[in-house]
């Protein structure tokens, strides 16, 4: 899986938009980028995945640069409850270490009021 | 449940014990996944079933650690001799079947604490 790297912390207020980057310069072809965030005391929760298009849920938004060297999550309106750690993981879809998530040190998002 | 279920929430034991961990996945998924994660740190990959086919054990520790799954529903993760080092959260997760998306739900852990 290719290496990502994002920054330890950021803070956002609250009912701001929270625009958190992550860069995968190495990222091949097939490998999809996923988003992840664990809420302290919880199990990690998906938050949305993508290859190459932009994607949208009813969580946030995926933008990708076109080179796929780097992604940036979007969380729209961000509340006290966005406050986690949120993790960017390049995987290629399917392969033979599926299931095997490598969950790096992430970025501690820190909503305030 | 809607989500994936893990007991006991909290277990405290003396080094030397064996202890099992349950964790009850979301109905209908097939894969299964158990991680551990260590205060402060990421999470690592411990053991993967999918289905009938012979789980994938490459990321259990040492030989006192083992997980069995009933059919495709509920797994067992052992771990016997605990030591200190043992102490950490394991987490499972569950999801379909369908390779294109790892989309992973994760339990809320069992915290193991190793005195």
């Amino acid at each position: 899986d290719a290496k990502t790297t994002q920054p330890p912390s950021m803070d956002c207020a609250e009912g701001r938009a929270a625009n958190l980057p992550c860069n995968h310069s190495t990222i091949s072809g097939n490998e999809y980028v996923y988003w992840y965030r664990q809420i302290h005391s919880q199990g990690p929760q998906y938050i949305i995945h993508g290859l190459k298009n932009n994607e949208t849920n009813e969580m946030a938004s995926l933008i990708i640069t076109e080179d796929r060297k780097s992604s940036t999550l979007i969380l729209p309106h961000a509340t006290l409850r966005d406050t986690a750690v949120y993790y960017c993981i390049v995987r290629v879809a399917g392969g033979t270490s599926y299931g095997k998530l490598t969950f790096g040190q992430g970025t501690i998002l820190t909503v305030h009021p | 449940g809607a989500g994936v279920s893990q007991s006991p929430s909290n277990k405290v034991t003396e080094k030397g014990k064996d202890v099992e961990l349950r964790c009850d996945p979301i109905s209908g998924h097939t894969a299964l996944y158990w991680y551990r994660q260590r205060l402060g740190q990421g999470l690592e990959f411990l053991i993967y079933f999918q289905g009938n086919s012979a789980p994938d054990k490459s990321g259990l520790p040492s030989d006192r650690f083992s997980a069995e799954r009933t059919g495709e529903s509920v797994s067992t993760l052992t771990i016997q001799r605990t030591q200190q080092e043992d102490s950490a959260v394991y987490l499972c997760a569950s999801s379909l079947s369908d390779r294109r998306s790892e989309k992973l739900f994760f339990g809320s852990g069992t915290q193991l604490s190793v005195l």
